[in-house]
C-alpha cells in the first residue's frame, strides 16, 4: 500500500530557504504513470497546487506561476522520494504542507507539515 | 486558471438527514474525448489531510461508504450525503484535475444541526 512520509523543518525565518521532502513507499517515484505534486494549505489560500514532477521517459517538473519564480521540485530516485524548495520565504508562505500522488486526482497525501516562517 | 465555487460555506443537517454540496467550475471540465469530468470530491477532518471520496464526478473511491454520491457535467457539480452520519461532520472539497495549475473550492464546512 503506497504511503507518503513528510519530513523537513517546521520553522524558517523570512528570506530562507524552505525545503522538505516526501519520501514514498509502495510506489516509484519513477513510476511512467504517477505524479508527484506539492500542495500547501492556508486560510488566507485555502487549498493551493504548487507544483509536481513526474517521469515519462525523462523527468517533468511544472509550477503554478504564483510561485514559479522560487520553487523547486526534484526527484531523488536514489532514496525514492522527491522534495520541494521555496526560496526567499516570507510569512505569507506560512501553510501546511503536503506531498500527494496524483493519478489524474491525489489519492494519497502526506500526513502535512506545518511550516511557519518567522524570526 | 479554472476557478472552483462551493456552495454553502458551510451547512447544517440533523443526523440521518441529505446533505447536499455544490461544486461550480468557471469553465467546463469535460474531456470531449473521454467523455469524463475531470472532478474529484475530498473530505478533510482537522489535522488530516484530504481524503478523496469521489473521482470522475461520480465514481466512489474504494471503501467509501455509499451514502456518498457525486453527480453532475461540465461546469455544475453536487455532492449528496444521502444520510448523515456523526463522522461525516467535515469540511468538503472538489477539486479539478482537468488542468493545470489543479484548483480547489474554498470547501464546505458540515456540521451537526
Amino acid at each position: 500500500q503506497v504511503q507518503l512520509q513528510q519530513s523537513g523543518p517546521g520553522l524558517v525565518k523570512p528570506s530562507q530557504t524552505l525545503s522538505l521532502t516526501c519520501a514514498i513507499s509502495g510506489d516509484s517515484v519513477s513510476s511512467n504513470s504517477d505524479t508527484w505534486n506539492w500542495i500547501r494549505q492556508s486560510p488566507s489560500r485555502g487549498l493551493e497546487w504548487l507544483g509536481r514532477t513526474y517521469y515519462r521517459s525523462k523527468w517533468y517538473n511544472e509550477y503554478a506561476v504564483s510561485v514559479k519564480s522560487r520553487i523547486t521540485i526534484n526527484p531523488d530516485t536514489s532514496k525514492n522520494q522527491f522534495s520541494l524548495q521555496l526560496i526567499s520565504v516570507t510569512p505569507e508562505d506560512t501553510a501546511v504542507y503536503y506531498c500527494a500522488r496524483e493519478i489524474y486526482y491525489f489519492d494519497h497525501w502526506g500526513q502535512g507539515t506545518l511550516v511557519t516562517v518567522s524570526s | 486558471d479554472i476557478v472552483m465555487t462551493q456552495s454553502p460555506d458551510s451547512l447544517a443537517v440533523s443526523l440521518g438527514e441529505r446533505a447536499t454540496i455544490n461544486c461550480k467550475s468557471s469553465q467546463s471540465v469535460l474531456d470531449s474525448s473521454s467523455n469524463k469530468n475531470f472532478l474529484a470530491w475530498y473530505q478533510q477532518k482537522p489535522g488530516q489531510p484530504p481524503k478523496v471520496l469521489i473521482y470522475w464526478a461520480s465514481t466512489r473511491e474504494s471503501g467509501v461508504p455509499d451514502r456518498f454520491s457525486g453527480s453532475g457535467s461540465g461546469t455544475d457539480f453536487t455532492l449528496t450525503i444521502s444520510s448523515l452520519q456523526a463522522e461525516d461532520v467535515a469540511v468538503y472539497y472538489c477539486q479539478q484535475y482537468y488542468s493545470t495549475p489543479y484548483t480547489f473550492g474554498q470547501g464546505t464546512k458540515l456540521e451537526i444541526k
